[in-house]
């Protein structure tokens, strides 16, 4: 099946302890991205990636970072979350950005709390 | 740059009613427009796009037109069901990247 995984779907964690949230989708996609989704401001881009080893920020990438070492994976590290990156947490893939046309596909989300 | 704007609030409606969901867009060139659709506890799912001007996407009873001349996408549909409850995306593709509204939450209440 098709399909975007992340990992963990619920993590709470203390103020400065590094995480990792896990990515991965089995579609051969190109593009790959992670969005954050907080009440009343929608979901907005953290970083995206438009291939291995091609990474750039979106709108909101203080305290993130990425990596793209392979095409499927595509983890998201807080390296010290604070409170305000508690928040519910989206990966996404679509074949490429070059076409406008074609679909992004979502994970299914991480729920984070940092205490 | 890109933007897109929803309706603000949430809306509540009876089953069987008339569903309208406003989307405007600011965006150079002719972007994509798309709707997705996030059931409860759920990642978002395309709903519906559309590509070019007058294009009409449609699925599972929604439609929504691409109005150039009034930088729009507005979503319909004729008559909601309890199972339409999920919050809806208006979003346009630009600039490397899915811009998105802020959503809007829809309680169909039986």
């Amino acid at each position: 099946e098709a399909q975007v995984t992340q990992n963990p779907r619920y993590l709470i964690t203390v103020t400065g302890k590094k995480l990792t949230v896990t990515c991965s989708q089995n579609m051969n996609h190109e593009y790959m991205s992670w969005y954050r989704q907080d009440p009343g401001l929608g979901l907005r881009q953290i970083y995206y990636s438009m291939n291995v080893e091609v990474t750039d920020k979106g709108d909101v990438p203080e305290g993130y970072k990425v990596s793209r070492k392979e095409k499927r994976n595509f983890p998201l590290i807080l390296e010290s979350p604070s409170p305000n990156q508690t928040s519910l947490y989206f990966c996404a893939s679509r074949l490429t950005i070059a076409d406008p046309y074609n679909e992004q596909f979502f994970g299914p989300g991480t729920r984070l709390t940092v205490l | 740059g890109n933007s897109v704007t929803q309706m603000e609030g949430p809306v509540t409606l009876s089953e069987e009613a008339f569903l309208t969901i406003n989307c405007t867009y600011t965006a150079t060139g002719y972007p994509s427009l798309f709707w997705y659709v996030q059931y409860p506890g759920e990642g978002l799912q395309l709903l519906l796009k559309a590509t070019k001007a007058d294009d009409k996407g449609s699925n599972k009873g929604f439609e929504a037109t691409y109005r150039k001349e009034t930088t729009s996408f507005h979503l319909e549909k004729g008559s909601v069901q309890v199972s339409d409850s999920a919050v809806y995306f208006c979003a346009l593709n630009g600039n490397n990247r899915l811009a998105f509204g802020k959503g809007n939450q829809v309680v169909v209440i039986p």
